[in-house]
């Protein structure tokens, strides 16, 4: 089985803090995503990365930005965490067009 | 842009009831099709994905869904929903056969037992 794995469950942070969201998946899948995930908004797709040091904005890249240096890890990357980028946050990898797999997510609270 | 829509927020139903949950997406070309759950404290899980051939696609846990393409629509359906299957369900599109998903907003369902 593929994992994705998530470096942290939970996190709080304070206004103003640098935030690194680290994802690790161990399948050698090419494509890799951040979203975050907020009640009746669903899933929303802040960067995506289709091959190392590649990415590429989703719908709500800013304030974030990310980090793909080797091919199994993606960070996410809040330059200046404020109280509205409270969420949890999800990682996932997919080979192609096989369907995702997603991390147990990253939950964030900005005070 | 691609969009999802899941009409249904929450449903509350009693066990052995009959579930369907309404998913239409707006893109008019080729689409890939997908049911993901995230059972409490979970991690998201595919559930089932349609590519193409028999419009009805059967998934795990007794789950099928239907692609009904004049309507734009994939719809989850279960005959007879067990408490285990509080949950949230997203429906998911990808267009044109490229790799990326594009989520409805959920719905929370809840199984009284």
């Amino acid at each position: 089985d593929v994992k994705v794995t998530q470096s942290s469950r939970y996190l709080v942070k304070r206004t103003g803090e640098k935030v690194f969201l680290e994802c690790v998946q161990d399948m050698d899948h090419e494509n890799m995503f951040w979203y975050r995930q907020d009640p009746g908004l669903g899933l929303r797709l802040i960067y995506f990365s289709y091959d190392v040091k590649m990415k590429e904005k989703g719908d709500i890249p800013e304030g974030y930005s990310v980090s793909r240096e080797k091919k199994e890890r993606f960070s996410l990357i809040l330059e200046s965490a404020s109280t509205n980028q409270t969420s949890m946050y999800l990682c996932a990898s997919s080979l192609r067009l096989y369907g995702y797999t997603f991390g147990s997510g990253t939950r964030l609270t900005v005070v | 842009a691609q969009s999802v829509s899941q009409h249904n927020h929450h449903v509350i139903l009693s066990e052995a009831a009959s579930l369907e949950l309404g998913c239409n997406y707006s893109y008019g070309g080729t689409v890939n099709l997908f049911w993901y759950v995230q059972y409490p404290g979970q991690h998201l899980q595919l559930l089932l994905k349609y590519f193409s051939g028999d419009p009805l696609v059967k998934g795990i846990k007794g789950f099928e869904a239907e692609f009904i393409k004049s309507k734009f629509s994939f719809n989850l359906r279960k005959p007879s929903v067990q408490w285990s299957d509080t949950a949230e369900y997203f429906c998911a599109v990808n267009e044109n056969a490229g790799n990326m998903l594009t989520f409805g907003g959920g719905t929370r369902l809840m199984v009284k037992p």
